[in-house]
């Protein structure tokens, strides 16, 4: 009965490293949202993707931002060149086909110092 | 485009007092209506949805919601509210379109229990 699982929980990184955000849907889910959660804010949304496909990157940052959700294995969020104002919250929701019904994972934490 | 706006960005409420959260949203299309809650460092719950049909919705943890289309709200009330009811609540919305169903969220509101 496994939810939506994210890894890692808590990630630090330097300046200028890259961040990769893993999560894996619940079983029988093929539709993945990717959110992101700014200190003091509420959730915007980042990217939704199905197996092999990008439906919706209209909120991903044009640079450095990047994900996947391959045939096999987990969807990832890839930020590379990390700066101080990626610090934030990433949560990933999987649903099934109807798609309404999302459900959210524990979040990754990312800092960058 | 959605928009949802919540007013109240904290709460405080007396346990066992009864609480009404507020959400308004604006759209030019049909929508989806949810109400999620947030503890502490985890992740989002679904607490209730509005998809068709009656306009009252119940949830989990004795939280209902009505959706009253002509005033564009979606406000979340519980009779009686309890010590572990805190925490930040944040109401969203879809387009009713089946094919990309991602969620705009409002800011949340932080829901305070007073003993």
């Amino acid at each position: 009965n496994a939810g939506v699982m994210q890894n890692p929980r808590h990630l630090v990184r330097r300046r200028g490293q890259e961040a990769r955000l893993r999560c894996s849907p619940m079983k029988g889910h093929s539709h993945v949202y990717w959110y992101r959660q700014l200190p003091e804010e509420g959730l915007k949304f980042m990217v939704y993707l199905q197996k092999e496909n990008i439906i919706d990157e209209s909120g991903m940052p044009k640079e450095r931002f990047s994900a996947e959700f391959p045939k096999e294995g987990p969807s990832i969020l890839r930020i590379q060149q990390v700066v101080r104002g990626d610090s934030a919250a990433y949560f990933c929701a999987s649903s099934g086909v109807e798609g309404y019904e999302q459900y959210f994972g524990p979040g990754t934490r990312l800092t960058v110092t | 485009a959605q928009s949802v706006t919540q007013l109240d960005s904290q709460v405080p409420v007396f346990e066992e007092a009864p609480v009404e959260l507020r959400c308004n949203y604006s759209s030019s299309v049909s929508v989806y209506l949810f109400w999620y809650v947030q503890y502490p460092n985890q992740g989002l719950q679904l607490l209730l949805k509005y998809l068709s049909g009656s306009t009252l919705v119940k949830g989990i943890n004795g939280f209902e919601a009505e959706f009253n289309k002509s005033q564009t709200s979606f406000h979340l009330r519980k009779p009686s509210v309890h010590i572990s009811d805190t925490a930040e609540y944040f109401c969203a919305v879809s387009t009713a379109n089946f094919g990309n169903e991602k969620l705009t969220f409002g800011t949340g509101t932080r829901l305070t229990i007073i003993p």
